[in-house]
């Protein structure tokens, strides 16, 4: 089945503490992106990915990391980890660019304590 | 890109058409329209996307004006499971563009 799969779903943390939140496409697709959602916000980007090793950053990017070492994978990084980025997360795929059909996939609940 | 507006809210009796509004009236001749929905908090789903006709799919219809300055996204026989938050995005078509995303219409279909 295509899918797009983050891992983990939940995660509680504490402040400074190193953590990856790692998404996988079995798609074959180019683009891959990052995306995190807070209330009354909507969704806004933070990295974003159009093929292997090529990253960019989105309208969000302080404080995060991201590599596109393999076509399939695109880990989310939080080298030191603050409560302002306590939010929902959203990894998504399409065939090649940011505007065509976006594949998302079932986000990871992010709490920093 | 162009922004949109939609209603924040709408309600919608279970087995009847569920008709959602977007205006776009700064819409620029190469912008799509693009819908997708969010079901509480999962992931957004993509439903269709359109330039200048028409559009049906398995999941829904959209239909935009002649001017292109508005739209409709038609989910022809709503059911509880089409409750969720509906997104209309507008943008160019292209490697390096992204979708922009607003808050969207919550759509709460009744039983």
């Amino acid at each position: 089945e295509a899918q797009v799969t983050q891992n983990p779903r939940y995660l509680i943390t504490v402040t400074g503490k190193k953590l990856t939140v790692t998404c996988s496409q079995n798609m074959n697709h180019e683009y891959m992106s990052w995306y995190r959602q807070d209330p009354g916000l909507g969704l806004r980007q933070i990295y974003y990915s159009m093929n292997v090793e090529v990253t960019d950053k989105g309208d969000v990017p302080e404080g995060y990391k991201v590599s596109r070492k393999e076509k399939r994978n695109f880990p989310l990084i939080l080298e030191s980890p603050s409560p302002n980025q306590t939010s929902l997360y959203f990894c998504a795929s399409s065939l090649r660019g940011g505007s065509e059909k976006l594949f998302f996939g079932s986000g990871t609940q992010l709490s920093v304590l | 890109d162009a922004k949109t507006t939609q209603p924040p809210s709408m309600d919608c009796a279970e087995g009847r058409a569920a008709n959602l509004p977007c205006n776009h009236s700064t819409i620029s001749g190469n912008e799509y329209v693009y819908w997708y929905r969010q079901i509480h908090s999962q992931g957004p789903q993509y439903i269709i996307h359109g330039l200048k006709n028409n559009e049906t799919n398995e999941m829904a219809s959209l239909i935009i004006t002649e001017d292109r300055k508005s739209s409709t996204l038609i989910l022809p026989h709503a059911t509880l499971r089409d409750t969720a938050v509906y997104y209309c995005i507008v943008s160019r078509a292209g490697n390096n563009r992204k979708l922009i995303w607003g808050l969207g219409t919550s759509l709460a279909v009744n039983p």
